[in-house]
């Protein structure tokens, strides 16, 4: 009964280099997001999936790229990471279109020095 | 995108007592969720509820959809209830990906 896992859940990075969060969900949704969290911000969408194939941008998503590698993954790369990018990140699934609950990960704790 | 307005940003309680919290939005939507945050920051869903009324132990959520607001009542608040709340919406505009508010941050104290 995993729902939605995230892989790492805590990483310290230099500035300048790169990594992958790793999500993948066991519910057979079709749709996947990553949001990050900043103090006071709530949460910003950064990239989501709204099927298999696809991929679009949110409200913040300089300096990310992501893969949707297939129905279960979706990952989020950090090619060269700078000190704004320090964040908790989540990973969340649903089915698509409006009628569905949204279930979100534990978070990927990050900070960038 | 649709924009969240959710007050008051910061509540204290004493355990027992009730309150209700509030969400604007500034489109129409036709997904809305609240969530709460535990301190650990795990993020729970308490309620998927686009439109009308829905009760969950000792908290209640109402959403006019037509007037653009959600509310959320908490009642004989407990220290359980400590954490942050975020309402998030979202409308075929969007995607359908949520858009949260800043959340609410509240206190219950012994």
């Amino acid at each position: 009964n995993a729902g939605v896992t995230q892989t790492p859940k805590f990483q310290v990075l230099k500035t300048g280099q790169s990594m992958t969060l790793q999500c993948a969900q066991d519910m057979n949704h079709n749709s996947m997001y990553w949001y990050r969290q900043d103090p006071g911000m709530g949460l910003r969408l950064i990239y989501y999936s709204a099927s298999e194939g696809t991929t679009d941008k949110g409200e913040v998503p300089n300096g990310y790229n992501v893969s949707r590698l297939n129905k279960r993954e979706f990952s989020l790369r950090l090619e060269s990471a700078a000190p704004s990018q320090t964040s908790v990140y989540f990973c969340a699934s649903r089915q698509q279109f409006s009628g569905n609950t949204i279930y979100f990960g534990e978070g990927s704790w990050l900070t960038v020095v | 995108g649709i924009q969240v307005e959710q007050s008051p940003p910061d509540l204290i309680l004493q355990e027992g007592a009730n309150s209700t919290l509030r969400c604007n939005f500034s489109d129409s939507v036709n997904n809305l969720q609240w969530f709460h945050q535990n301190p650990w920051g795990q993020l729970i869903n308490l309620f998927y509820i686009p439109s009308g009324t829905k009760q969950n132990g000792g908290l209640s959520a109402t959403t006019v959809a037509t007037e653009r607001y959600s509310l959320l009542y908490i009642s004989s608040s407990q220290t359980t209830d400590s954490g942050v709340y975020f309402c998030a919406g979202s409308n075929s505009n969007s995607g359908y990906a949520l858009n949260f508010g800043k959340g609410t941050s509240l206190l219950v104290t012994p």
